[in-house]
């Protein structure tokens, strides 16, 4: 596909439980970024990658989230002993370039909706 | 810290001009203004993006005063389909710092009404 793409659209799991998200980035992206929105809020920033690099993760809340990108394409968002309070909506967006001044579009995915009982 | 600030929510007609406007009295010297927006479902969608001045696509205009502390998106002639929230986007951080980051606000819901 040409856009964004991400997996499971939906993940209903038990507090404590360990969860893997996926991204799938727009062919050619080298830019990744992971948010997290919650019901009536605006997307959160969490980790941005550059390459294969975590070149920015000061928005992962907690040492329960981490995220890779093993070869500079696909990205998996994993969390820990989720709790509760994980319930949200966890987007993806890629770009081509990231640079401060540069003309630079995101192109987001349809989120995975992570629901933690 | 680069903050936005936009009404929280707007009604309007169909077939009526909607205007929104952001405020970003902190926005560095090479920061880009961006809009996106987001149907329910579904993650944002890019708009349209500009430093100065006016620009125009096919969808929307985009106005930025000379001292860029704000910026109004214009969509001409809304229909019910364009309901959405909208949210103003602006760089967050040192400029080519690894740390820079797009800072979303709480964005602004517009609703169309028949």
């Amino acid at each position: 596909g040409a856009g964004v793409s991400q997996t499971p659209s939906n993940k209903v799991t038990e507090k404590g439980k360990y969860v893997e998200l996926r991204c799938d980035p727009i062919s050619g992206h080298t830019a990744l970024y992971w948010y997290r929105q919650s019901l009536g809020q605006g997307p959160e920033f969490l980790i941005y990658f550059q390459g294969t690099g975590a070149a920015d993760d000061s928005g992962l809340p907690n040492d329960r989230f981490f995220a890779v990108r093993p070869e500079g394409s696909v990205s998996t968002l994993k969390i820990q002993r989720t709790e509760r309070g994980d319930s949200a909506v966890y987007l993806c967006a890629s770009s081509l370039i990231h640079k401060g001044t540069s003309y630079n579009e995101q192109f987001f995915g349809p989120g995975t909706r992570l629901t933690v009982l | 810290l680069a903050k936005t600030t936009q009404p929280i929510s707007m009604d309007s007609y169909e077939g009526q001009e909607v205007n929104i406007t952001c405020s970003h009295n902190n926005i560095a010297t090479n920061d880009y203004i961006t809009w996106y927006q987001q149907f329910p479902s579904q993650g944002p969608r890019f708009i349209i993006q500009g430093y100065k001045t006016k620009v125009t696509n096919e969808v929307a205009s985009l106005f930025i005063p000379a001292d860029r502390k704000s910026s109004t998106l214009s969509l001409p002639r809304v229909s019910l389909s364009d309901t959405a929230v909208y949210y103003c986007l602006v760089g967050d951080g040192p400029q080519l710092s690894p740390t820079y980051k797009y800072i979303f606000g709480t964005g602004t819901r517009l609703k169309v009404l028949a």
